[in-house]
């Protein structure tokens, strides 16, 4: 089967600009989560879908993040406006359900300048 | 509440010696445990599970886990390390349904 898939895979942008974060799950996965890695520190919880309905969003930052899936397929994650302790590498996981261990894609090395 | 605590940030050891990456747990739940590593510039991809069955869980690529209850740990081991093995490697604990990350720790792998 198809792993879970993020792109891009890198994105350089400018604070102030806007990015979207793109993920697909493995299909029929109904559980999306997304991470967060800021450099040098752990990585961190920012929400959980099931279908296309948002389980749990407590670890997103603030209210320049937004999180979509759409369908209850693939997910977004948009930035805007980007700032620079954004940086980081924002990685995608997805489930079958409780029990089973948890798909991660590559993730997205987003750089801020 | 859970929390996962990897005592090691780093870890060096000799090719063809073992190797122990230490990981302690706390859950109000019955957890569901887990090891990743993360080659350099690559995703995380599982290395084993722990879901309440046995408590000697075996992975992939030679490695096993140990779940101990009285403990409240879920350390890592190998008998022999290569040096493909050199990688950061993260324990994570589910004990409601959002799984939570360690630190990680960095295995080093001297030839």
């Amino acid at each position: 089967e198809a792993g879970v898939t993020q792109f891009p895979s890198h994105s350089v942008i400018e604070k102030g600009q806007t990015v979207t974060l793109r993920c697909d799950p493995i299909s029929g996965h109904d559980n999306l989560y997304w991470y967060r890695r800021v450099m040098g520190k752990e990585i961190k919880f920012l929400l959980h879908f099931v279908k296309e309905s948002k389980q749990d969003e407590s670890g997103m930052p603030n209210n320049r993040f937004l999180a979509e899936r759409t369908g209850g397929t693939y997910s977004t994650l948009k930035v805007q406006p980007a700032e620079l302790e954004d940086s980081g590498v924002y990685f995608c996981a997805s489930s079958q359900d409780l029990y089973y261990g948890y798909t991660f894609g590559s993730g997205t090395r987003l750089t801020v300048v | 509440a859970q929390s996962v605590t990897q005592l090691d940030s780093h870890v060096s050891v000799s090719e063809g010696t073992p190797v122990l990456l230490r990981c302690n747990y706390s859950s109000s739940y019955s957890p569901s445990l887990f090891w990743y590593v993360q080659h350099p510039n690559k995703g995380l991809q599982l290395l084993l599970k722990y879901t309440s069955a046995a408590t000697l869980v075996k992975g992939i690529n030679g490695f096993e886990a140990e779940f101990k209850k009285s403990e409240t740990s879920f350390h890592l081991t190998k008998p022999s390390a290569h040096m493909s093995d050199a990688a950061e490697y993260f324990c994570v604990v589910r004990g409601s349904y959002i799984p939570t990350f360690g630190r990680g720790t960095s295995l080093i792998v001297h030839p």
